[in-house]
C-alpha cells in the first residue's frame, strides 16, 4: 500500500481556517485520496475523498496538487469541536489504511 | 443516519478466556471490518468481511478470528485472550462498490483490558 506522511501535529486559533497537509510521493493512479477524523472517544469518520481535482463539501474542502504526490485538507473556519486526529489515507480498494495522522488542536 | 453498534464500550476479561467482540450495522451494508488501535500505531485492520460466510484477513489476524453469520453482524473472537491484545476494538461497514466512493461508517469502539 502506498503511504502518507502528515504532521503529528499542528495548532489553530478558533474561527480560522486551517490547512492540513499530506505528502503521498509513491499514489498509483488508480488511489483515491481519503480523509477521515477520529474526535476523543469516537470511532472515525468520514471527512471528504477526491482522484484528481479539487472537492468541496459542507465539512471541508480537498486540494490536490497536479501531480497527486500531496493534498491539502482545509477546514475553511475551526471551531472546538474540529479537534480531532485527521487521518489521511490512499485507498485502491475495499480497506483502508490507517497512518497515525495530525493531531489538530483549536486555541479559543 | 447509519448507526454501527459494538455490544460493549468496555470490557475487562483474564487472560486464557475466550473473548467475542459483536458489532450490529443497521444498514444493510456488504462490507463490514475489524480494526485495533493502539497508540503510536494508529488504526490496524484485523479482518474484514464482504458478505455472509465470507472473510479475509487483513493485516494482524494472527491470534484472532472472526464469524459472519448474518448480514448486519460481524463478530470478532479471541479464541484465548492474551495482554497484548488490549487495545481499543472498532467496527466499520461500507457499501460494496466501486473502489472509491463509499466511506467506512464506524462504531464507538470497545477498549478491552486483558489482564
Amino acid at each position: 500500500d502506498a503511504k502518507t506522511t502528515q504532521p503529528n501535529s499542528m495548532e489553530s486559533n478558533e474561527e480560522e481556517p486551517v490547512h492540513l497537509p499530506c505528502n503521498h510521493s509513491t499514489i498509483s493512479g488508480t488511489d483515491y485520496i481519503h480523509w477521515y477524523r477520529q474526535l476523543p472517544s469516537q470511532g472515525p469518520e468520514y471527512v471528504i475523498h477526491g482522484l484528481t481535482s479539487n472537492v468541496n463539501n459542507r465539512m471541508a474542502s480537498l486540494a490536490i496538487a497536479e501531480d497527486r504526490k500531496s493534498s491539502t485538507l482545509i477546514l475553511h473556519r475551526a471551531t472546538l469541536r474540529d479537534a480531532a486526529v485527521y487521518y489521511c489515507i490512499l485507498r485502491g480498494n475495499e480497506k483502508l489504511t490507517f497512518g497515525t495522522g495530525t493531531r489538530l488542536t483549536i486555541i479559543p | 443516519d447509519v448507526k454501527v453498534t459494538q455490544s460493549s464500550r468496555y470490557l475487562v476479561k483474564r487472560t486464557g478466556e475466550k473473548v467475542f467482540l459483536e458489532c450490529v450495522q443497521d444498514m444493510d451494508h456488504e462490507n463490514m471490518f475489524w480494526y485495533r488501535q493502539d497508540p503510536g500505531l494508529g488504526l490496524r485492520l484485523i479482518y474484514f468481511s464482504y458478505d455472509v460466510k465470507m472473510k479475509e484477513k487483513g493485516d494482524i489476524p494472527e491470534g484472532y478470528s472472526v464469524s459472519r453469520e448474518k448480514k448486519e453482524r460481524f463478530s470478532l473472537i479471541l479464541e484465548s485472550a492474551s495482554t497484548n491484545q488490549t487495545s481499543m476494538y472498532l467496527c466499520a461497514s461500507s457499501i460494496m462498490g466501486s473502489l472509491h466512493s463509499y466511506e467506512q461508517y464506524f462504531g464507538p469502539g470497545t477498549r478491552l483490558t486483558v489482564t
